[in-house]
C-alpha cells in the first residue's frame, strides 16, 4: 500500500488529453511538499518528467504539466501520443516518515 | 553529462546480505547541495525509495528498511555503496542508484538515474 495513491490505469486516443491524479495526505502534499512525476518506458529506468509540481526539465515536451491542489496533485499528458504509453509515478516527502515516497503507479495506454 | 551505472551481484541466497556499486562521473559528492540515492522495484511493481547519502555525509533510509541498510559514499572514487542485509526473496527486483536534483527541495526527485540492476534472492 503506497502512501500516494495513483489510479493503476488511464487510457486515452491518439491526440487526446488525460489526466493522472496523486492522492497523498497532510504528512505529505497536504503539508506543501512538492510532487514530482516520472515516466517509465517498457524495460527503462524512470525518467524524470515534472518536478516542483508544475516544472519541466529540459527537453521534456509542454505536453506534459502538472498542478498540486490541497493533499493532491495531478498530471497532465495532452496530444496523447503512441509513445507516451509507459507507467507514471508521482513522489513527494512524507514528514511523518521522514522520507521520500512513491505513488503505487499508473498504466497509460494509448488505445 | 551526469551518468551512474549501477554493479553488483545478480543472485544472492535468503539471509546474505546485498552490496551494490553506484559508479558516477559529471558531478562530485563532495559539493554542497549534492545528493546520491538508491530505489528499487520489483517485478511488475512500483517503485521504492531505499536510501539517500548527501555531500556531507547526512544519511537518510527508508524507515520500513533502516535497520537493514547502509549507505556511505567513496569521494575520490566517484562511487556510493548501498549493503542490505538478510536478503529475502521479497527483495527480488531492480535497483536503480539516481543522482538527487540539486537545490533547496526537501524531497527532492532523482533527475539522472542509473539503468539499474536486476538482483535475484534464491536459494
Amino acid at each position: 500500500q503506497s502512501v500516494l495513491t495513483q489510479p493503476p490505469s488511464v487510457s486515452g486516443a491518439p491526440g487526446q488529453r488525460v489526466t493522472i491524479s496523486c492522492t497523498g495526505s497532510s504528512s505529505n502534499i497536504g503539508s506543501g511538499y512538492e510532487v514530482h512525476w516520472y515516466q517509465q518506458l517498457p524495460g527503462t529506468a524512470p525518467r524524470l518528467l515534472i518536478y516542483a509540481n508544475t516544472n519541466r526539465p529540459s527537453g521534456v515536451p509542454d505536453r506534459f504539466s502538472g498542478s498540486r491542489s490541497g493533499t493532491s496533485a495531478s498530471l497532465a499528458i495532452t496530444g496523447l501520443q503512441a509513445e507516451d504509453e509507459a507507467d507514471y509515478y508521482c513522489q513527494s516527502y512524507d514528514s511523518s516518515l521522514r522520507g521520500l515516497v512513491f505513488g503505487g503507479g499508473t498504466k497509460l495506454t494509448v488505445l | 553529462q551526469i551518468t551512474l551505472k549501477e554493479s553488483g551481484p545478480t543472485l544472492v541466497k535468503p539471509t546474505q546480505t546485498l552490496t551494490l556499486t553506484c559508479t558516477f562521473s559529471g558531478f562530485s559528492l563532495s559539493t554542497i547541495g549534492v545528493g546520491v540515492g538508491w530505489v528499487r522495484q520489483p517485478p511488475g511493481k512500483a517503485l521504492e525509495w531505499l536510501a539517500l547519502i548527501y555531500w556531507d555525509d547526512d544519511r537518510r533510509y527508508s524507515p520500513s528498511l533502516k535497520s537493514r541498510l547502509t549507505i556511505t559514499k567513496d569521494t575520490s572514487n566517484n562511487q556510493v555503496v548501498l549493503s542490505m542485509t538478510n536478503m529475502d526473496p521479497m527483495d527480488t527486483g531492480t535497483y536503480y542508484c539516481a543522482h538527487r536534483l540539486e537545490g533547496g527541495l526537501v524531497g527532492a526527485p532523482f533527475d539522472y538515474w542509473g539503468q539499474g540492476t536486476l538482483v535475484t534472492v534464491s536459494s
